[in-house]
């Protein structure tokens, strides 16, 4: 069975920028949940997406976004980039959420902002 | 608010010499802890899940024990493979979202 795959791996944007990255799920898995993984703060819950609809949310501005298909495939978006949101961004899937449900990451892309 | 705190930060081992990783939690109404290992520039991989306290899981050379303040990850005559971040997770009723810890970076020397 394939696992999670995450596009584009490598990004450079400048400030301002907008940037939209993509998650696809293990097949059958419903949930697609993404993180932010910095040296400073660890690894911290964005949001995650279940059946087309976010049921939960981290701490992070309105300027993280995302969506998610009818296939499960998921999007990430965050506009007016800062240089703070340099990071690897995550994805994981799993079958039903996050409640007690292990969650199978994929391999990141990793975003620097210039 | 949910709080998970690793210790140590950072360990070094010689091969062969067994020792244990700590995951502090606080945490209304566990549903889960987890264990991940994490290599660099990779996505974490997922190691075990633990529900309630007294139980405990065991692969290969690792084994997680769960109390209802902290787990445990022991690890067994530890190999130079056995080198990565070891994170620890937890979800609960209350906040709604998985909160990790920073990790515990292990490095075997052979």
């Amino acid at each position: 069975k394939a696992g999670v795959t995450q596009t584009p791996r490598y990004l450079i944007k400048t400030r301002g920028q907008q940037v939209t990255l993509s998650c696809s799920p293990i097949s059958g898995h419903r949930s697609v949940s993404w993180y932010q993984q910095t040296p400073g703060q660890g690894l911290q819950f964005l949001f995650e997406y279940f059946s087309e609809t976010q049921r939960n949310k981290g701490n992070f501005p309105g300027r993280f976004s995302g969506r998610q298909f009818s296939n499960s495939r998921s999007e990430m978006n965050v506009s007016t980039l800062e240089l703070g949101d340099s990071a690897l961004y995550l994805c994981a899937s799993s079958l039903a959420g996050l409640a007690g449900e292990t969650q199978y990451f994929g391999p990141g892309t990793r975003l620097l902002v210039l | 608010e949910d709080q998970v705190t690793q210790s140590p930060e950072a360990l070094r081992l010689q091969e062969g010499e067994s020792s244990s990783l700590n995951c502090s939690y606080t945490v209304s109404g566990l549903r889960g802890l987890f264990w991940y290992r994490q290599d660099p520039g990779k996505g974490p991989e997922f190691l075990f899940t633990l529900y309630s306290a007294g139980e405990e899981k065991e692969k290969e050379r690792l084994k997680a024990t769960l109390t209802k303040k902290e787990s445990f990850l022991h690890i067994t005559a530890p190999k130079p493979e056995d080198s990565a971040t070891y994170l620890c997770a937890v979800y609960g009723n209350r906040d709604d979202k998985i909160i990790f810890g920073k990790g515990t970076r292990l490095h075997i020397l052979p």
